[in-house]
């Protein structure tokens, strides 16, 4: 079982709706959680990063929440555009004090369709 | 600043063949990772570096992948000899020292098929 399970695997919207990707973890003890946006063709690049103690942050139409309680994340976009069409990877950082080691999920397929 | 640059892009070869993917890394990163990424098991970390030493390679498939860094501009991962179960994108990513919350910066990939 992946310590770090996404959902849904894939998803596709209209332009203009907003959705709601999930992310999962088990991993300990946690460190960081970030989520990157990956285009076709493309690496993957950073839209945010939740430390411990934050429950929201957002990056533009992006907002990323938190729950350290129940290891949850979500990635919530507003208004979606065509150029959101991506893979959007939630990757969870763990400490052990001598190392971090960084754990991805597989991520989820947006398409945004006219 | 270009970013991590990965070469080639694409890399077709036969079985049996030797494959060579290079990375340079963004200037003053001192942290070097090589991933692969597939549809079934997305991104998978083969091995980084810190100042051009291998720290763990723990994610190595097996002794026919091998990866260098000699110097702080510029890696290698080779495969020899190459299989289809090779066949997947493999990046290269960069971060500084000393930032355990700085992202990493990932090249484009090299797109490998091997047939």
């Amino acid at each position: 079982k992946n310590q770090v399970e996404q959902s849904p695997q894939s998803l596709i919207i209209l332009e203009g709706k907003n959705c709601t990707l999930q992310c999962n973890y088990t991993v300990s003890p946690f460190s960081n959680l970030r989520w990157y946006k990956q285009d076709t063709g493309r690496g993957p690049v950073s839209l945010t990063i939740m430390t411990f103690s934050e429950n929201t942050k957002s990056n533009g139409r992006y907002t990323a929440t938190l729950d350290a309680d129940t290891k949850q994340s979500s990635l919530h976009i507003t208004a979606s555009q065509l150029s959101d069409s991506a893979s959007y990877i939630c990757v969870v950082t763990i400490n052990t004090g001598t190392a971090s080691k960084l754990t991805f999920g597989t991520g989820t397929r947006l398409q945004v369709t006219l | 600043d270009a970013g991590v640059i990965q070469s080639p892009r694409h890399e077709v070869t036969e079985m049996g063949q030797e494959v060579t993917l290079r990375c340079k890394p963004i200037s003053g990163h001192d942290y070097l990772f090589w991933y692969r990424q597939t549809m079934m098991r997305g991104l998978e970390l083969l091995i980084y570096f810190n100042n051009n030493v291998p720290i763990d390679d723990s994610g190595m498939p097996e002794d026919r992948f091998s990866a260098k860094m000699p110097n702080a501009s510029f890696s290698t991962l080779k495969i020899q000899p190459s299989e289809p179960r090779d066949s997947a994108v493999y990046f290269c990513a960069s971060r500084p020292q000393g930032f355990n919350n700085s992202p990493l910066h990932f090249g484009n990939g090299t797109r490998l098929t091997v047939t």
